[in-house]
């Protein structure tokens, strides 16, 4: 059992390249999210997806995308990478809405660093 | 507005003594989730403790518990005879509305040998 899996680890982009990070999860969870943490900011919610082929936005969408399009995958696209972009992402799954309390499972996270 | 605030960016604690992180949050609603994860150094993020707000009694996993305080909208996390492992980053998290789970920004707690 992997859990939530993440890749790559550690990524650098030119500004204007894009780039799709992959999150997947083997324990048929509904909820997925992506976050990004930076420094003295915690984590933000970018996108979130409650099941396959729903997705909506969190607290910083732009510049990403999102598609779900099986129970397992959630991968997040960057279109245009902008140094602005540089963080640590995370996603995460849980079985049922935080808002009932269910634990979110996070990946190891991927290191995006844009120049 | 809906916030989570964690005023202590940094704590520190020596080994098997006590150590209490705060965090306060605003909403309107009546019955939510409360949650503290931990982030160590590996950067996986691991779920601590949660507490439910309508339930009196706060809740325990071992050395973790909070002291939850509604009316104050005030749930700090207590741990009790601080191990070298417990050093991490915590963060205080809230589910605002449709599965928008809000983090605070972290303590960062330091374990004194």
């Amino acid at each position: 059992n992997a859990g939530v899996t993440q890749t790559p680890k550690f990524q650098v982009l030119k500004t204007g390249q894009s780039m799709t990070l992959q999150c997947a999860q083997d324990m048929n969870h509904e909820y997925m999210s992506w976050y990004r943490q930076d420094p003295g900011m915690g984590l933000r919610l970018i996108h979130y997806s409650v099941g396959a082929g729903i997705t909506d936005q969190g607290e910083v969408p732009n510049g990403y995308n999102v598609s779900r399009s099986t129970t397992e995958d959630f991968p997040l696209r960057l279109l245009s990478a902008a140094p602005s972009q540089t963080s640590v992402y995370f996603c995460a799954s849980s079985s049922h809405s935080s808002t009932g309390g269910e634990t979110q499972y996070f990946g190891p996270g991927t290191r995006l660093l844009v120049l | 507005a809906q916030t989570v605030t964690q005023s202590q960016p940094e704590m520190s604690v020596q080994e098997a003594e006590t150590v209490t992180l705060s965090c306060t949050y605003d909403t309107s609603e009546s019955d939510y989730y409360l949650f503290w994860y931990k982030q160590p150094p590996s950067r996986q993020m691991i779920l601590v403790i949660r507490q439910e707000a309508y339930k009196q009694q706060n809740a325990t996993e071992n050395r973790f518990s909070v002291n939850f305080q509604k009316a104050a909208k005030s749930f700090s996390l207590k741990i009790s005879d601080s191990q070298l492992g417990d050093a991490a980053m915590y963060f205080c998290a809230f589910p605002f509305g449709n599965e928008k789970l809000t983090f605070g920004t972290g303590t960062r707690l330091t374990i004194i040998p």
